[in-house]
């Protein structure tokens, strides 16, 4: 099983629509949680933390469930800029000196439609 | 504030010959990040250093991948020799820690093939 799990998509979406997008992790020792945006032949560029107790962003809004190992990011009203791949990211705390690093998923891509 | 700066950001080699990168990550950042990404996957971890110090290198594949972090700024990542599965971009990161909710920075990536 991997780490970090995403459905790879593609998304199609008209303008205006409401997606979802969801990530689990398996490592209970995960401490921290990120959404990233990576546009074509891009690098990642980080585009919010997640919250125990949710945040939002505009048009963005991400959810965390510990219990269930589960992520989830939420986009209103679609925008053509939208399109691109997100990518979960876990920060996995490695041992007691506090080290930790980064896990990606593989990506879910989104395409808006005009 | 200039960001995570890449070099080259592309090279073709042919398989078994050598390749190295460079990165220097933004001023101040005491964690540097090595990345492979391979086509329609998420990037994947091969190394990161703290300071000049390697904290994990468990996915690196020591045996044609190496990586070194001077004075605890450049960083360079050489592959010796190259086989056809290392096509891929490779990322460097950096963040001002180690540890917790900071955000990594990505350069622009160096993307190479191997024919």
């Amino acid at each position: 099983r991997k780490e970090v799990e995403q459905d790879p998509g593609p998304f199609n979406v008209p303008e205006g629509a409401t997606v979802a997008f969801n990530c689990t992790y398996s490592n209970s020792a995960s401490q921290s949680f990120f959404w990233y945006r990576q546009d074509c032949r891009k690098e990642p560029k980080l585009l919010m933390s997640v919250y125990s107790s949710g945040n939002e962003d505009g048009r963005f809004t991400a959810q965390l469930n510990r219990a269930s190992q589960y992520i989830s990011l939420l986009i209103r009203d679609s925008k053509l800029s939208d399109s691109a791949t997100y990518l979960c990211v876990v920060n996995i705390r490695l041992d007691e000196a506090g080290t930790y690093k980064y896990i990606f998923g593989t990506g879910t891509r989104l395409k808006v439609l005009a | 504030e200039a960001g995570v700066a890449q070099s080259p950001r592309y090279k073709i080699i042919e398989k078994r010959q050598s390749v190295a990168f460079w990165c220097n990550p933004i001023s101040g950042h005491a964690t540097l990040y090595w990345y492979q990404q391979i086509l329609g996957q998420g990037p994947k971890l091969l190394i990161q250093f703290q300071n000049n110090g390697v904290v994990d290198d468990s996915q690196l594949p020591k045996d044609r991948f190496s990586a070194e972090r001077l004075k605890g700024v450049d960083s360079t990542l050489k592959i010796q020799p190259a086989k056809l599965e290392d096509s891929a971009v490779y990322l460097c990161a950096s963040s001002p820690r180690l540890a917790g909710a900071y955000e990594q920075y990505f350069g622009p990536g160096t993307r190479l093939t191997v024919t």
